[in-house]
């Protein structure tokens, strides 16, 4: 069964500090890895795509990795700020079909003055 | 004026009352989805359309139906609303042109049935 599992579940962090968010995966054969933020009470946004022959890709203060042979990717953030504070979510995306995206459970991320 | 508008917001019913939710898009895509959110679990797919003829099931359509009554519109129907479908329902969009897939959501609906 594909799998995408977020790591860790909550986190706070004071203002300013860096973080870094784990997403493992069991997704076979893979197309592509999303991160997405979800503001509370908004709907999920993409923050950046991770293709197979990528390893790392910055938006901004964020930046992803994968590793494609360990099915592991993080997502890093610099230099923490209060709009940061959100729900992470992995999602990754199988070969065949639009059946095979599977979305992580998230990592909510408190960022406190 | 949000690209994915769901209406409404936020709703309470009771058991067995029908339920419909609306989702309305201005982004031109083909495809659109209806997700649901429960806490601790990540994003379920209820249904899926690639077009206004196609409809596909996802992993947990039981107790749901849908209609896409155009392509801008997919609408959700809870035939009778019981307690555990109480969650955050989110519509969602992509364009079949692309080879990422992105999805994008609208803002959600909050259901609760008493």
């Amino acid at each position: 069964k594909n799998q995408v599992e977020q790591s860790p579940q909550s986190l706070i962090i004071l203002e300013g500090k860096n973080c870094t968010l784990q997403c493992n995966y069991t997704v076979s054969p893979f197309s592509n890895l999303r991160w997405y933020k979800q503001d509370t009470g908004r709907g999920p946004v993409s923050l950046t795509i991770m293709t197979f022959s990528e390893n790392t890709k910055s938006n901004g203060r964020y930046t992803a990795t994968l590793d494609a042979d360990t099915k592991q990717s993080s997502l890093h953030i610099t230099a923490s700020q209060l709009s940061d504070s959100a729900s992470y979510i992995c999602v990754v995306k199988g070969s065949g079909g639009y059946q095979k995206v599977t979305f992580g459970t998230g990592t909510k991320l408190q960022v406190i003055p | 004026d949000a690209d994915v508008t769901q209406t409404p917001r936020n709703r309470i019913t009771k058991t067995g009352k029908r339920i419909m939710l609306e989702c309305s898009q201005t982004k031109g895509h083909d495809r659109m989805y209806w997700y649901r959110q429960d806490p601790g679990l990540g994003l379920r797919l209820i249904y899926y359309s690639f077009d206004v003829k196609d409809i596909n099931k996802g992993e947990i359509s039981d107790g749901y139906s849908v209609s896409r009554q155009a392509q801008a519109k997919f609408s959700l129907s809870l035939e009778s609303a019981i307690p555990n479908q109480t969650a955050l329902y989110f519509c969602a969009t992509s364009d079949s042109s692309g080879l990422t897939g992105e999805l994008f959501f609208g803002e959600g609906s909050r259901l609760t049935v008493l």
